[in-house]
């Protein structure tokens, strides 16, 4: 159960678009389309923005994307704003006895 | 509303027990899987233990396995962690979250250290 290898930063001004990386192995991240993003503001509880791979719960920008190509998942923000600036987490179902593996988390800081 | 409360964190000495509680209202809690996700002071968050719709299935971070339990009430609409043998890495704030492998709804957690 080794940790999902995230950036520990990125930034971007506003109204530019990042994407985040998260690498996984043949165990997790390529072998289920089970990939989920979350977003953290300081002091507050994780918020989930996108959930299998590439779905956006009710209620999300549609500026929050996901993707996924082999063993690495993607979340991309377009547009950004000030608000988005906050620590964003991967995280993968890696199977039946280990239900979710997270990155380390990224920085997103909006300059 | 969709609610989770936690409640049962606290001060605790290495090598004690403590068992955590989530209490849930504003879904029909037997329609979800559960999960426990912590997280350490300034650190990132880590899936500690997730049980199925039935408390049949259940899984856990290799850092707690054989620590850690985790269970289900389905008629008291609440979800719970035993926790064992506690050591200072397992101090952080537990979140008791809604979902089987990606997480919606989440608690404000309840902390938890483990010191001498």
């Amino acid at each position: 159960q080794s940790a999902l290898t995230q950036p520990a930063s990125v930034s971007g001004s506003p109204g530019q678009s990042i994407t985040i990386s998260c690498t996984g192995t043949s165990s997790d991240v390529g072998s289920y389309n089970l990939v989920s993003w979350y977003q953290q503001h300081p002091g507050k509880a994780p918020k989930l923005m996108i959930y299998e791979v590439s779905k956006r719960p009710s209620g999300v920008s549609n500026r929050f994307s996901g993707s996924k190509s082999g063993n690495t998942a993607s979340l991309t923000i377009s547009g950004l704003q000030a608000e988005d600036e906050a620590d964003y987490y991967c995280c993968s179902y890696a199977g039946s006895s280990t239900f979710g593996v997270f990155g380390g988390g990224t920085k997103l800081t909006v300059l | 509303e969709v609610q989770l409360v936690e409640s049962g964190g606290g001060v605790v000495r290495p090598g004690g027990s403590l068992r955590l509680s989530c209490a849930a209202s504003g879904f029909t809690f037997d329609d979800y899987g559960m999960s426990w996700v912590r997280q350490a002071p300034g650190k990132g968050l880590e899936w500690v233990s997730g049980i199925n719709w039935n408390g049949g299935s259940t899984g856990y971070a290799d850092s707690v396995k054989g620590r850690f339990t985790i269970s289900r009430d389905n008629a008291k609409n609440s979800l719970y962690l035993q926790m064992n043998s506690l050591r200072a890495e397992d101090t952080a704030l537990y979140y008791c979250a809604r979902g089987s492998s990606s997480w919606g709804y989440w608690g404000q957690g309840t902390l938890v250290t483990v010191s001498s």
